[in-house]
């Protein structure tokens, strides 16, 4: 089956301190892989994105995240944490099937409180 | 170039009533997403449609929840009769392909 875990539901860190986000997926099908971030009512955005190449794979305001194809992981981090990091952290997978269809599955997200 | 437009931004209504959202995807992309936000969740996904035609719809709730793309632009999904728990915030996404996925700002939806 197709899965999205998102392993803490809650994060809660010092400011400055480094801080990873785990997700992990199951699947027999090839991915692409996104992190999303929400702030408090507001859209998601989107924070970064593993399509093919490196595995390592760097975002907006400062992320990061690398694939890790034999662990199925996209764990996500940032060395040095804000305040305005403070939101909730998403991580969604396109399956992606031989067909040619695909499917955009979110996992059930990491709040990131980041403390002074 | 323009986002993903959807409207109206909130909506309250009494249960049983309907309801419905509009969707205007980004020009020239052909994959729409409707999905459901209920608070303290990730989005799970409602329906999937490729220019007009559905892809998936296997966990829209046929009996009240509909949806339509027309002309393989514009699209509306709505809810007859709502439950309380439909209660939630209601995303459309448009893509050209697999990655490039654009997120509207949703439509919170409250029922009382």
């Amino acid at each position: 089956a197709q899965s999205v875990t998102q392993l803490d539901s809650q994060v809660p860190v010092f400011e400055e301190a480094p801080v990873e986000l785990r997700c992990n997926y199951s699947s027999s099908v090839s991915v692409y892989l996104f992190w999303y971030v929400q702030y408090p009512n507001q859209g998601l955005q989107l924070l970064l994105k593993y399509l093919s190449g490196s595995t390592l794979v760097k975002g907006i305001n400062g992320f990061e995240a690398e694939f890790n194809k034999s662990q199925t992981s996209f764990h996500l981090r940032k060395p040095s944490v804000h305040i305005s990091d403070t939101a909730e952290y998403f991580c969604a997978v396109n399956f992606l099937t031989q067909g040619g269809s695909e499917k955009l599955v979110f996992g059930k997200g990491t709040k990131l409180t980041v403390n002074p | 170039e323009a986002g993903v437009a959807q409207s109206p931004r909130y909506k309250i209504i009494e249960k049983r009533q309907s309801v419905a959202f509009w969707c205007n995807p980004i020009s020239g992309h052909a994959t729409l997403y409707w999905y459901q936000q209920i608070l303290g969740q990730g989005p799970k996904l409602l329906i999937q449609f490729q220019n007009n035609g559905v892809v998936d719809d296997s966990q829209l709730p046929k009996d009240r929840f509909s949806a339509e793309r027309l002309k393989g632009v514009d699209s509306t999904l709505k809810i007859q009769p709502a439950k309380l728990e439909d209660s939630a915030v209601y995303l459309c996404a448009s893509s050209p392909k697999g990655y490039g996925y654009t997120f509207g700002s949703g439509t919170r939806l409250t029922v009382v």
